[in-house]
């Protein structure tokens, strides 16, 4: 089944806790990127990828980083958390320039 | 930079009554632009690129450059189109893509 899986579905940690949410994606696509979703806001870009080693920042890319090491695999590590990172985050891929499937998103709480 | 303006949060129709979702985008390049949805426990899945000029599930949007404006469009309103609908820009500022979604419109078609 194409899908694209993160992990983890929710966490609940602490200011300047280094973290990592994975991402994965079984439809070879080349196009990965990051939202978050924040009440009023709607869905924000971080950061995508449009091929391995290849990242760019979205609109929102403060305190995020991204790797692209396997065309598979779009990590998104929070360096040093803050609670105005505090969202819902989705990953997504697709073939082309845009994303076309999502995952089920992770819920961050940032204390 | 671009902008994406969803205007209503919430649309509320009967079943069989006409649905019109709004959606209306700045941005002074040739823009790319969709429609994505979220059924209720669902994932965000992407409905219709206007590239395509595809009808899916009875919806359709046409790009009115002159209006600025990328309405999604479905002649009878069905229940199982209840669900959060977003509108989403894609721009290629120089080498990169971006896409800048709208905060998005639940639709809700009661009986």
């Amino acid at each position: 089944e194409a899908q694209v899986t993160q992990n983890p579905r929710y966490l609940i940690t602490v200011t300047g806790k280094k973290l990592t949410v994975t991402c994965s994606q079984n439809m070879n696509h080349e196009y990965m990127s990051w939202y978050r979703q924040d009440p009023g806001l709607g869905l924000r870009q971080i950061y995508y990828s449009m091929n391995v080693e290849v990242t760019d920042k979205g609109d929102v890319p403060e305190g995020y980083k991204v790797s692209r090491k396997e065309k598979r695999n779009f990590p998104l590590i929070l360096e040093s958390p803050s609670p105005n990172q505090t969202s819902l985050y989705f990953c997504a891929s697709g073939l082309g320039n845009q994303p076309q499937h999502f995952g089920d998103g992770t819920r961050l709480s940032i204390l | 930079a671009q902008r994406v303006t969803q205007p209503e949060k919430l649309l509320s129709v009967f079943k069989g009554a006409p649905v019109e979702l709004k959606c209306n985008y700045s941005y002074s390049g040739s823009p790319e632009l969709f429609w994505y949805v979220q059924y209720s426990r669902q994932r965000l899945q992407l409905l219709l690129r206007h590239i395509s000029r595809e009808s899916i599930k009875g919806f359709t949007a046409d790009l009115n450059k002159g209006e600025t404006s990328f309405h999604l469009k479905k002649p009878f309103a069905q229940e199982e189109d209840s669900a959060m609908y977003y509108c989403a820009l894609h721009s290629h500022p120089g080498t990169a893509s971006k896409l800048t979604f709208g905060t998005g419109t639940r639709l809700q078609v009661t009986l």
